[in-house]
């Protein structure tokens, strides 16, 4: 399995809902991390998890709440999320190191 | 931290032309350079990639040059395709576990 699996492909929620975003790989990957991509710019980093450790939170707003329960699952929980946030979530995945990213297929976010 | 820049922001090829993308970083020690292409909607998927041992690396109409010394590296596409036609993102990385994206080159590919 050379895949990482996102799910929702889509979600539209209010800004009084909690929701929650779901990645899988069974690679053996080591590191996993979720990307926020707004349309024509490049994923910006959110979190790193190695070794299901969180290594890097790169300053994002506690209304996003990472989980890693298990080395092959990766969550992002979402709570109170104001409509700048409706974007493209990529979860991805690496053995670290100098090899590339596996990323998912993303999932669309609208807040509403 | 590492800052990756990278140009152009936009590329128009008449198809059968050569296309190629720039990207310079500012950390030495970054060690590892991947190449992403993203079509519209979908997700980034890795085409090429390059380590800092290597001078250039080629895999069929794609490769990829890396100048250690003045920390750039390019992509070059040769005999475009239509369906070469997406958004390339060069990154970097220092071997650690963050990847550092460029802005994004937003390539066409005229019939």
């Amino acid at each position: 399995d050379t895949e990482v699996t996102q799910t929702p492909k889509h979600l539209v929620m209010g800004m009084t809902n909690k929701k929650s975003l779901k990645c899988e790989q069974h690679m053996g990957h080591r590191a996993m991390y979720w990307y926020k991509q707004k349309a024509k710019k490049p994923p910006e980093l959110m979190f790193v998890y190695s070794y299901e450790k969180l290594s890097i939170n790169e300053s994002v707003p506690s209304r996003f709440s990472p989980e890693c329960p298990n080395s092959s699952l990766l969550n992002l929980h979402l709570h109170a999320l104001q409509p700048e946030d409706s974007a493209l979530y990529l979860c991805a995945s690496s053995q670290g190191g100098d090899n590339g990213y596996t990323f998912g297929s993303g999932t669309r976010l609208t807040v509403v | 931290g590492e800052n990756v820049e990278q140009h152009p922001s936009t590329l128009s090829v008449q198809e059968g032309d050569s296309a190629v993308i720039k990207c310079t970083y500012s950390d030495s020690a970054s060690n590892y350079f991947p190449w992403y292409k993203q079509e519209l909607g979908k997700r980034p998927q890795l085409i090429i990639d390059i380590r800092s041992n290597v001078g250039e690396k080629k895999d069929q109409r794609i490769a990829v040059t890396l100048n250690k010394t003045a920390k750039h590296f390019s992509l070059h596409i040769t005999e475009t395709q239509p369906e070469d036609s997406a958004v390339y993102f060069c990154a970097a990385s220092n071997a650690g576990n963050q990847f550092y994206f460029g802005t994004g080159t937003s390539l066409t590919v005229i019939p």
